[in-house]
């Protein structure tokens, strides 16, 4: 039961672009806490996609953006490649649970028609 | 080469213990701030616990608090996870992932993952 809400699947056509929304609350994307979206490719380790609400690391591709407004954030993958079909993740910090806690959104699956 | 390795997954029984540990190379292992992640089979990531740089902070979900102990070992750049009292919805693929800060912050994201271990808690 995950504080932070993504949609299940998208799917597009390569080439196409394709966002990811990641609904949150006044108690975590709400409250100004940072929001980091990771990509799992099948049988892998996930990886660091975009980190700080709209930053990416170095060697990730600029097709690779993400924003945040309000109480949620979004990843938007522009000129889909098949190589990008994966599970996303977004996260971030929720204060309204008791102690410390790293959450992340439900998982969106990306399908490349 | 940034590499994170973690070993000592397995199956255990319900209850049983179980220690993870994650090797660390290619970066200074003592200035980062570590956590693990779980991902039971077929479903999303789950934060479990983190730990700071220098090992004096640790924090810890509520469903793993009690239960788990994280810490690390500077001089042998690891990381450990112990796991006593283990339930079968324990059972997941647990990574380590690190930190970008020596200290843990609300607003860390996690840049370097391992390959992950499996834990299968059944009798």
């Amino acid at each position: 039961q995950s504080v932070l809400t993504q949609p299940p699947s998208v799917s597009e056509a390569p080439g196409q672009r394709v966002t990811i929304s990641c609904t949150g609350s006044s108690s975590n994307i709400g409250a100004g806490y940072d929001v980091h979206w990771y990509q799992q490719l099948p049988g892998t380790a996930p990886k660091l996609l975009i980190y700080g609400n709209s930053n990416r690391p170095s060697g990730v591709p600029d097709r690779f953006s993400g924003s945040k407004s309000g109480t949620s954030a979004s990843l938007a993958i522009t000129g889909l490649q098949a190589e990008d079909e994966a599970d996303y993740y977004c996260q971030s910090y929720d204060s309204s649970l008791s102690g410390h806690n790293y959450v992340f959104g439900t998982g969106t699956k990306v399908t490349v028609l | 080469e940034v590499q994170l390795l973690e070993s000592g997954g397995g199956l255990v029984q319900p209850g049983g213990s179980l220690r993870l540990s994650c090797a660390a190379s290619g970066f200074t292992f003592s200035s980062y701030a570590m956590s693990w992640v779980r991902q039971a089979p077929g479903k999303g990531l789950e934060w479990v616990s983190a730990i700071s740089g220098s090992g004096g902070s640790t924090y810890y979900a509520d469903s793993v608090k009690g239960r788990f102990t994280i810490s690390r070992d500077n001089s042998k750049n690891t990381l450990y996870l112990q796991m006593n009292s283990l339930r079968a919805e324990d059972t997941a693929v647990y990574y380590c992932a690190k930190g970008v800060t020596v200290v843990v912050t609300a607003n860390d994201a996690f840049d370097i993952w391992g390959q992950g271990t499996m834990v299968t808690v059944s009798s």
